[in-house]
């Protein structure tokens, strides 16, 4: 069974920074292409960015609001990617759901139960 | 204001058949495959179809996805009390360089 567990969401004032963590199992992480999603009550959901997986060259693709101030990264050896979100601003508050796939070839086969980030001051 | 744009509700009765519609352009739904997802309440979304028109396994097939042009369909046929959820499209978008959503459509099983 694939399991995607998301950790790490919090309270943090707006300019702060949080890193979340969502650790996978059940399937073979290191050839997952892994995407962050959020999804706030006004906005809906909102790809946040992607990691390829190392063989596919394991480049970084980021949506507009973010770039510049989250980062993607992996560790296969831990099964776990990760969300490092610097600056944050108010409008970053939401629900973070980490996913595999590619939208294209495979959609978003699985998530993760989520993790809330609250950007207040 | 979401990249596509679908139906904010839609409803049917037990045994009916549903579609909902989402709309694109021809950086997204246009030059791209459609991805439609099940969010029940209180849950993450669930991949329902994938490449316009392929079921995950598990996924039952009254549960069918279609393209044509700029737009595309869910269609949900036999409706059951156990489908009322938000259902959401979504297509990588050439322009913005990721994917895109649509704002969700709740349906509601009468």
């Amino acid at each position: 069974e694939v399991l995607l567990a998301e950790s790490g969401g919090g309270l943090v004032k707006p300019g702060g920074s949080l890193r979340l963590s969502c650790a996978g199992s059940g399937f073979t992480f290191s050839n997952a292409w892994m995407n962050w999603v959020r999804q706030t009550p006004g906005k809906g959901l909102e790809w946040v960015g992607r990691i390829k997986s190392k063989p596919d060259g394991g480049t970084t693709d980021y949506a507009a609001p973010v770039k510049g101030r989250f980062t993607v990264s992996r560790d296969d050896l831990k099964n776990t990617v990760y969300l490092q979100m610097n600056s944050l601003k108010i409008e970053d508050t939401a629900l973070y759901y980490c996913t595999t796939g590619s939208i294209s070839i495979t959609g978003f086969d699985y998530w993760g139960q989520g993790t809330l980030v609250t950007v207040s001051s | 204001q979401s990249v596509l744009t679908q139906p904010p509700s839609a409803s049917g009765t037990p045994g009916q058949r549903v579609t909902i519609s989402c709309s694109g352009s021809s950086s997204n739904i246009g030059s791209n495959y459609v991805s439609w997802y099940q969010q029940l309440p209180g849950t993450a979304p669930k991949l329902l179809i994938y490449r316009n028109n392929q079921r995950p396994s598990g996924v039952p097939d009254r549960f069918s996805g279609s393209k044509s042009d700029t737009s595309a369909s869910l269609a949900i046929s036999g409706l059951r009390s156990e489908d009322e959820a938000d259902y959401y499209c979504a297509a990588w978008d050439d322009r913005l360089s990721g994917p895109v959503f649509g704002g969700g459509t709740k349906l509601t099983v009468l």
